[in-house]
């Protein structure tokens, strides 16, 4: 079936340090793709989307490439603030119904 | 603020028990979905309606039932409540039935259960 495989966290970085976080995927089809992100305390908040091969989502600094042949969603950030502090969720929606498959998340926490 | 509202926000209970929660999705939306958030399982999808009707299921297990009312608000009743049904639970809105390019699915805050 449909999955979503996430690097592990914790990421620790600095201020203003790059940020990748690894996301692959394994689906049937032609999957829509998504980073949603939860910060403390809070919902999740789609951050950004890719919903075919080759489309780069982005939002607030943050890209993500859709590429079929790794099947990866990477999510990157040339330089990240404090208040990007959060868990970063990957994940795909594809065959017939809309639900959503989550990675396991990976919490970010960015150092001053 | 996604336009998604859940209540309670926190709810605190003991095993056995019934509880009700409820989500109003964005307006205009149509299809709520329900996940739940544990650290054991992860975020998982439980269940989706549509326009009132169930249109598919995930994990849900068998002491947990939703409904879509004519209003388009949700309830996910939780019954026979264990010590593991402790987890943040989040409604989801979009606005479509189908899967398509455009539909993007909505999450309000949570409500977070804790079972004793």
């Amino acid at each position: 079936g449909n999955s979503v495989t996430q690097m592990e966290g914790p990421v620790t970085l600095s201020e203003e340090a790059f940020l990748t976080i690894n996301c692959t995927y394994t689906a049937t089809g032609y999957p829509s793709l998504f980073w949603y992100v939860q910060y403390p305390g809070e919902g999740l908040q789609l951050l950004l989307k890719a919903t075919k091969a080759d489309d780069k989502g982005s939002n607030k600094g943050f890209e993500a490439t859709y590429r079929k042949e790794t099947t990866s969603f990477h999510l990157e950030k040339g330089s990240v603030q404090v208040s990007d502090s959060a868990v970063y969720f990957c994940a795909l929606r594809g065959g017939a119904t809309n639900k959503l498959i989550f990675g396991t998340g990976t919490l970010l926490a960015v150092q001053p | 603020d996604s336009g998604v509202t859940q209540t309670p926000k926190h709810l605190i209970t003991a095993t056995g028990q019934r509880v009700t929660l409820r989500c109003s999705p964005r307006s205009g939306d149509l299809s709520v979905y329900w996940y739940q958030q544990s650290l054991d399982q992860g975020l998982q999808f439980l269940i989706q309606y549509y326009n009132g009707e169930e249109r598919a299921k995930g994990n849900i297990l068998e002491r947990f039932s939703a409904q879509q009312f004519p209003d388009l608000h949700s309830e996910l009743n939780l019954s026979s409540l264990e010590l593991g049904d402790s987890a943040l639970y989040f409604c989801a809105s979009s606005p479509l039935l189908r899967t398509s390019i455009t539909d993007t699915q909505y999450f309000g805050p949570g409500t977070r259960l804790t079972v004793l």
